[in-house]
């Protein structure tokens, strides 16, 4: 089947940089998009979601960018804090009738470098 | 409000052994799932509920059945372990599936099995 993926594996930044994570699916049919967040010896948390009638939302420090020409979604993180270490999941779903699974891609590391 | 929580924390077993996952969710959550996480594999869905009394099949099921008789509470359990079956369980709850922001997975801390 389709399948949620990752471009980068890890990723390094210094404090106080931009970092950008990205991520491709596969589906067309998705329509609803989530970034994770997890830390190590944690379960996911939701850091933000788009949908696809949308390319853009913003968060506080996070930006969710969605190019569905293309399949690719990014999420940015403004001045990367050491507390944003952690790996970053991506996920995709259909919202029609009967849709419950969500889809992880396989996550990206990223390591905050004071 | 704890959100999710899942017991044991940690659990080590012997090949062929039986043991049960709970989770457990405080938010009136319609919707209830189990993952496991594997290194380079990501999050892969083994069952979930869409309700008290449903279960339901997700993509790796095999070797795992489930309960759901309260709402609030979903089980998980093997019952002849494997060492395939080693690798960290996470469970998550939802309102509902439409996709809107209150329709979000919340997930527990997870349960770290080791099968030997």
């Amino acid at each position: 089947g389709e399948s949620v993926g990752l471009h980068l594996p890890t990723l390094s930044v210094q404090e106080g940089d931009n970092s950008i994570i990205n991520c491709a699916y596969s589906n067309s049919a998705s329509d609803y998009f989530i970034w994770y967040k997890q830390e190590s010896g944690k379960g996911p948390q939701f850091i933000i979601d788009i949908r696809s009638n949308m390319d853009k939302r913003q968060g506080q420090r996070v930006t969710v960018l969605l190019n569905k020409t293309v399949k690719h979604l990014s999420l940015q993180i403004a001045a990367t804090q050491p507390g944003d270490s952690a790996v970053y999941f991506c996920a995709e779903k259909w919202s029609g009738a009967g849709s419950y699974q969500l889809t992880f891609g396989k996550g990206t590391k990223l390591s905050v470098i004071p | 409000n704890a959100g999710v929580t899942q017991t044991p924390k940690f659990r080590v077993l012997k090949t062929g052994q039986s043991m049960t996952l709970l989770c457990a969710q405080d938010m009136n959550h319609e919707y209830m799932y189990w993952y496991r996480q594997d290194p380079g594999m990501g999050l892969r869905l083994i069952h979930y509920s869409v309700g008290e009394g449903t279960t339901a099949k997700g993509e790796v099921p095999d070797g795992y059945n489930v309960s759901r008789l309260k709402k609030q509470n979903f089980l998980l359990g093997l019952e002849s372990a494997a060492p395939s079956q080693t690798s960290v369980y996470f469970c998550a709850s939802s309102f509902g599936t439409s996709g809107r922001k209150e329709d979000t997975q919340y997930f527990g801390p997870g349960t770290r099995l080791t099968v030997l």
